[in-house]
């Protein structure tokens, strides 16, 4: 069945670093990929997303591309700010599996002042 | 517009007794998908519900768990005989159409005791 694999955190970084979170997924046929964030006692807000190979999703300084050949959507954003301490999840959803989403089990990162 | 409604936010049961959990979708949507997560793990699918259908209930547990959605109303995810292993957070989302984006509730954090 589809599945998401992402790197295991916590991640623990200063304001103004680079962040990358590494994001694998298996899955028949061609699903769409998610970056959704949840902030603490928060339900999920979808971050960004991209629905075919070679698409980028952006939002908020925040990064990913569609990359098919690695089957990968790896996370990333230049510089952190303490506001981005969160948990993130990577997620796909295929329209032969009725569009429910699959999910990674989550990166927390925590972005110290 | 109002969002996704979720309620109760936080919900007790005693081992033994019944938990109802309500959803209701934002106004126009009548796809609502629900999912379970638990302590320090990513969500899992569920069910995926239509107006007075379960389209797809691959993620429920065989026994205890229910869900509906009807033609008035919000959605309805009932848990029967409650035990430990059922705390967790429960999240709905729903969608206006098949396919389309996914928007997250709050969630209800039910804790058995």
């Amino acid at each position: 069945g589809d599945s998401v694999t992402q790197m295991e955190g916590p991640v623990t970084l200063s304001e103004e670093a680079f962040l990358t979170i590494n994001c694998t997924y298996t899955a028949t046929g061609y699903p769409s990929l998610f970056w959704y964030v949840q902030y603490p006692g928060e339900g999920l807000q979808l971050l960004l997303k991209a629905t075919k190979a070679d698409d980028k999703g952006s939002n908020k300084g925040f990064e990913a591309t569609y990359r098919k050949e690695t089957t990968s959507f790896h996370l990333e954003k230049g510089s952190v700010q303490v506001s981005d301490s969160a948990v993130y999840f990577c997620a796909l959803s295929a329209q032969a599996a009725g569009n429910k989403l699959t999910f990674g089990g989550g990166t927390r990162v925590l972005v110290k002042p | 517009n109002a969002g996704v409604m979720q309620n109760p936010r936080h919900l007790v049961r005693r081992r033994g007794q019944e938990a109802r959990l309500r959803c209701s979708p934002m106004k126009g949507h009548s796809h609502v998908y629900w999912y379970r997560q638990l302590p320090e793990e990513g969500l899992k699918f569920m069910v995926y519900l239509q107006k007075e259908n379960i389209i797809d209930e691959s993620g429920m547990p065989k026994e205890r768990f229910s869900a509906e959605f009807p033609k008035e109303g919000p959605s309805i995810l009932r848990i029967q005989q409650v035990v430990r292993g059922d705390s967790a957070a429960y999240f709905c989302a729903s969608s206006p159409e098949t396919g389309g984006e996914q928007y997250f509730g709050p969630g209800t954090r039910l804790t058995v005791t």
